[in-house]
Parts: C-alpha cells; sequence; structure tokens
C-alpha cells in the first residue's frame, strides 16, 4: 500500500524559506495530484497546494504569493516550500495524495505529519 | 471561500451512545463532502466521501447523510476507539477548505 513520509526542518527562522519533502513508497507518484495540508495549533486543517505528476498546480490564495509546489518523479518525491515564514506559519505540516473518481475527490493517504516551528 | 461550520467543537458520550455530527457550508455544495478521522498523534484517515458514500475498510457504525447546505455524520455505536477529532473538508470550489473539527471523547 502506498505510504508517505514528510522530512525537513523542523525549526525554521522568521522570514526565512520552509521546505518540506513528501517521499512516496509503495507506489508511483505518475498518474496521481498530490497535496499538503497544515494544521496550526487551536485552528482547523488548511489545504495548501496541490500539483500533479504533469507539472499542474492549484494553490490557496491565502498563500500563494509564498508557495511553491513541485513533483520530482525521478525520486517519487514532492516538495512545499513557503517563503516569508512567520510564527503563524507554526503547524504540522501533512503530505497526502489525492484521489480522483468520477469527478469527485479526497485526500488518501496521508503522511504522518511533520511539525514546523517558526522561531527565532 | 466556502465555509464549513461544524457542531458542536467537542462532545463527550458513553460506549454504545449514537453520536451525530453536522456539518454546514455557507453555500451548496451539493455532495461534494468528504469526512476524516483523526487520532491523537496520527494523521486523518478518510471514512466517507461524496456525503455518504464509505470507505472500504471503515467499519458499518459510521455514516454520513446530506446535500446541499447541511450534512450528518453519525456514529450508531461508539466505541472507545472512536475516541478522535472528526474533520469535514468540502470539495466543490478552490480553495478546499475544511470544519472546524469536533472533538470526540468517551464519558
Amino acid at each position: 500500500q502506498v505510504q508517505l513520509q514528510e522530512s525537513g526542518p523542523r525549526l525554521v527562522k522568521p522570514s526565512e524559506t520552509l521546505s518540506l519533502t513528501c517521499t512516496v513508497s509503495g507506489g508511483s507518484i505518475v498518474n496521481h495530484y498530490w497535496t499538503w495540508i497544515r494544521l496550526p495549533p487551536g485552528k482547523r486543517l488548511e489545504w495548501i497546494a496541490t500539483a500533479s505528476y504533469t507539472g499542474s498546480t492549484n494553490f490557496n490564495p491565502s498563500l500563494r504569493s509564498r508557495v511553491t509546489i513541485s513533483v520530482d518523479t525521478s525520486q517519487n518525491q514532492f516538495s512545499l516550500t513557503l517563503t516569508s515564514v512567520t510564527a503563524a506559519d507554526t503547524a504540522v505540516y501533512y503530505c497526502a495524495r489525492v484521489t480522483w473518481e468520477a469527478g469527485s475527490n479526497w485526500f488518501d493517504p496521508w503522511g504522518q505529519g511533520t511539525l514546523v516551528t517558526v522561531s527565532s | 471561500d466556502i465555509q464549513l461550520t461544524q457542531s458542536p467543537s467537542s462532545l463527550s458520550a458513553s460506549v454504545g451512545d449514537r453520536v451525530t455530527i453536522t456539518c454546514q457550508a455557507n453555500q451548496d455544495i451539493k455532495k461534494y463532502l468528504n469526512w476524516y478521522q483523526q487520532k491523537p498523534g496520527k494523521a486523518p484517515k478518510l471514512l466517507i466521501h461524496d456525503a455518504s458514500s464509505l470507505e472500504t475498510g471503515v467499519p458499518s457504525r459510521f455514516s454520513g447523510s446530506g446535500s446541499g447546505t447541511d450534512f450528518t455524520f453519525t456514529i450508531s455505536t461508539l466505541q472507545p476507539e472512536d475516541i478522535a477529532t472528526y474533520h469535514c473538508q468540502q470539495f466543490d470550489d478552490l480553495p478546499l477548505t475544511f470544519g472546524g473539527g469536533t472533538k470526540v471523547e468517551i464519558k
């Protein structure tokens, strides 16, 4: 079965760039869409961005100016960068696969999540 | 953005109780709503897609209903392993959005 694992720095300084990678195992990254979602402490889940293996992307407008998402089919990985971070970007970051079926879509499976703290 | 209002934000019930959570959208989202279960310290897990379709392998005590703006998620007989936070999520329009979550505890 497909499994996802996030990796990257757990502590990022304010104004710097957050970079995370999601490694996909047990299946190919090709022919699927992939997404990043975060859960800030005490808040609701927030969708960040989605990308396909072809390079097509969608972004949450609230983060669009600071986000890059990319898919590396050779490494079976996809990544997230978020620039100019502040304390408000402190959150558990999840990667997930987007399943599309007959016009519907949902997130499954998810990675275990990684807590990224923005602090000096 | 489509706003999803979940209620209650938390509840405490006894094993064997029927538990109901609602998710209300601020505009018509047809049946484009999913429900996830998130156990403490774990990633969310898909339980129901398209408002009422039970994901394969999910126990039948979980169910969902609704369309348009009003949706309901039900646990027919609460089990100890159902302690979790439950999230609704819409996919009718971008940006994809989630409800505020409902934390379910055992009384």
